[in-house]
């Protein structure tokens, strides 16, 4: 079983639409989380951190932990052509420097 | 703010020859700095980290080796590229206390 486990998609969408993104994991040592937004040919790009479980907002987007499950989700609202991309989620225990990744989701919203 | 290069964006190069891609990093100090590689449909795999001057961990014995001369500068290897060695470079910064990798634009290589 691998450490983190994020299904690879492809996820396609209408415009508008509510998106799930999840990731499953194994190390209940894991407390902090990310996501990132990787487009075609480009560096990840951070979308949102959040520290041990709750729910944390930041516009369309909205990340959620539970560890009692071992489950993270990130939610997109009004999802728009421009969200197409591939999403990977991270997570480390704190103090190791080095997060395990998730291999990503690739997202299509159509217009 | 913080800010992460690295060139060239894209490299073609034959079998055989040397490698060297350079990563910068502006607008903090002793960061710990990392390289990856993310082949084609594949997840990211580490392959370098250094949390200081000289100091280098290797997760992946392979053809590749790791420098890191001054406190924002990380230099990613090769004396011999083979052609698995292709893929996209991501290098990344992290630091402050906190768990986040910040990565810079990446590399396209490619070994013929």
């Amino acid at each position: 079983q691998k450490e983190v486990e994020q299904d690879p998609g492809p996820l396609s969408v209408p415009e508008g639409a509510i998106v799930s993104l999840n990731c499953t994991y194994s190390n209940s040592a894991f407390q902090y989380f990310m996501w990132y937004r990787q487009y075609s040919r480009k560096g990840p790009e951070l979308l949102m951190y959040t520290y041990s479980s709750g729910n944390k907002e930041d516009g369309r987007f909205t990340a959620q932990v539970d560890k009692s499950s071992k489950y993270i989700s990130l939610f997109i609202r009004d999802s728009q052509p421009s969200d197409s991309a591939t999403y990977l989620c991270a997570m480390s225990s704190g103090g190791s420097y080095i997060p395990t990744f998730g291999r990503g989701t690739s997202l299509i919203v159509h217009p | 703010s913080q800010t992460i290069h690295q060139w060239p964006a894209t490299l073609v190069q034959p079998v055989g020859s040397p490698l060297s891609l350079e990563c910068t990093v502006e607008g903090t100090s002793n960061p710990n700095l990392y390289w990856y590689r993310q082949a084609a449909g594949r997840g990211l795999q580490l392959l370098f980290y250094s949390v200081g001057i000289g100091q280098i961990s290797s997760e992946v014995p392979q053809n590749l080796s790791a420098s890191r001369p001054q406190d924002r500068q990380f230099i990613l290897s090769s004396k011999k590229l083979l052609l698995s060695d292709s893929g996209f470079y991501l290098c990344a910064w992290s630091g402050g206390g906190r768990e986040t990798q910040y990565f810079g634009p990446g590399t396209r290589l490619l070994v013929l």
